[in-house]
């Protein structure tokens, strides 16, 4: 059965810290890794990773993954109050090509 | 739209009722998911349709559950003799489907779903 594991499950820092998020998983036929936050109610997506070593960066953001270790790093750097969320980690695989298995999130506050 | 939608955003019943859940996804998106969520776990896969055909179903938890996307756009997500256990946010996904590694989905707001 395809398993994420996230740590740490809470985390509360100060406005201009630096974050980083793990998630470690285990899945047969591997096919990506998708990082989403969810504030509200939507989870909005931040990053598809599929090749090991290559970063994905999107302004303070940025992702990695190691397929050879199994898991994926999120780095938030310079932190704001609207970081404050649940960041949610899933991966693509096995048999179904579309089913995302989650892991049970990251409650990042950011305080001013 | 330019996003996904859901309908109804709550939906308050009964043990025993039947509840229908409405999904409109992106449009042009061939792929749609259902996922649900409770309180302070990750989405649960349920299923999803490659236009109009469930592709995977494996995530229906027993057979009061049952989803169906008969033109290849809205999905309904229906439960009979809902239980309270059933309650949940009920989440819907999009995405193209095209390329090899999967495709980013993209979520709708949910549907919260509160069985008395």
């Amino acid at each position: 059965e395809d398993k994420v594991v996230q740590s740490p499950l809470s985390l509360v820092v100060h406005e201009g810290d630096t974050v980083t998020l793990n998630c470690s998983y285990e899945v047969t036929n591997f096919r990506s890794l998708l990082w989403y936050k969810q504030e509200k109610k939507a989870p909005t997506f931040l990053f598809m990773l599929t090749s090991s070593g290559i970063e994905k960066k999107s302004g303070r953001l940025s992702s990695i993954l190691d397929k050879k270790e199994l898991f994926s790093i999120l780095n938030i750097t310079a932190t704001q109050t609207g970081d404050s969320a649940v960041y949610l980690c899933a991966v693509r695989g096995g048999t179904s090509y579309g089913k995302l298995t989650f892991g049970q999130g990251t409650i990042l506050t950011v305080h001013p | 739209g330019a996003g996904v939608s859901q309908t109804p955003s709550n939906k308050v019943t009964e043990k025993g009722k039947y509840v229908e859940l409405r999904c409109d996804p992106i449009s042009g998106h061939t792929a749609l998911y259902w996922y649900r969520q409770s309180l302070g776990q990750g989405p649960e896969f349920l299923i999803y349709f490659q236009g109009t055909g469930a592709a995977d179903d494996s995530g229906l938890p027993n057979d009061r559950f049952f989803a169906v996307r008969p033109e290849g756009s809205v999905s309904t997500l229906k439960i009979q003799r809902t239980e309270r256990g059933d309650s949940a946010v009920y989440l819907c996904a999009s995405s193209l489907m095209g390329r090899p590694g999967g495709d980013e989905q993209f979520f709708g707001p949910g549907t919260r779903l509160t069985v008395l």
